[in-house]
């Protein structure tokens, strides 16, 4: 049982737009969300995150916006650039519990 | 942040061998996580290493197919034992920091291919 799922495996955005990343979760008791960003032959570093009192949090170029009614968030990447060409993984945790749980992943190309 | 090396980065091995895979820390840290991504597949957490106690295992997961050690807060290794071609994944250390608030960092990965 997929726990937190991202349905698009890849996206491709043209260089200067808007590129969005979607993930759906099914756990209603997940409080806490985070972006990972993962280049290959790299470990996945941290993204932006945000807390499940909050539905949205900006960090520069990113902002996560969450629909705790949906279950639904999202990840906005405005400029995209080509550095921003990586597979992204949404993840969820219980605060209470220091599990996170993963996503499959979104590959992004950003074309120039 | 925490700056995480893994050794090896990748290997190829025969299946019925074993493979230890090492993690270190630049910084003392309570909590360290094995993850592992086959093809295709999400980060799955294989067990949570704590230093002076057991590693505690996911559903899934077992001690004798994946032995863990963490003889102290810089360091752990992780063995997967019996190899079989289903093995072949990426292995990843992970630790968590609550500097500032939650974070996690990630090692970068071991790829392991079993023949």
């Amino acid at each position: 049982d997929q726990q937190v799922k991202q349905n698009s495996p890849s996206l491709s955005v043209q260089e200067g737009r808007i590129s969005i990343l979607n993930c759906d979760y099914t756990n209603s008791m997940f409080d806490y969300f985070l972006w990972y960003k993962k280049y290959p032959a790299e470990g996945p570093t941290f993204l932006i995150s945000i807390s499940s009192i909050k539905d949205k949090n900006e960090d520069g170029r990113f902002t996560v916006f969450l629909n705790k009614s949906a279950k639904h968030l999202s990840l906005h990447i405005v400029p995209s650039q080509p550095g921003d060409s990586a597979v992204y993984f949404c993840a969820a945790r219980v605060l209470w519990d220091d599990k996170i749980i993963f996503g499959k992943g979104t590959r992004l190309h950003i074309l120039p | 942040s925490a700056v995480i090396s893994q050794k090896p980065s990748r290997d190829i091995c025969q299946r019925g061998t074993s493979l230890t895979i090492q993690c270190q820390v630049d910084s003392q840290v309570t909590m360290m996580f094995w993850y592992r991504q086959q093809p295709g597949q999400s980060l799955t957490l294989i067990a949570t290493a704590n230093q002076g106690s057991e590693a505690t295992y996911e559903s899934g997961f077992v001690i004798d197919k994946f032995p863990i050690s963490r003889p102290n807060l810089t360091f752990s290794t992780l063995t997967v034992s019996n190899l079989s071609p289903e093995d072949s994944s990426i292995y990843l250390c992970s630790v968590e920091t609550y500097r500032g608030g939650n974070e996690q960092f990630f090692g970068p990965g071991t790829r392991l291919t079993v023949l």
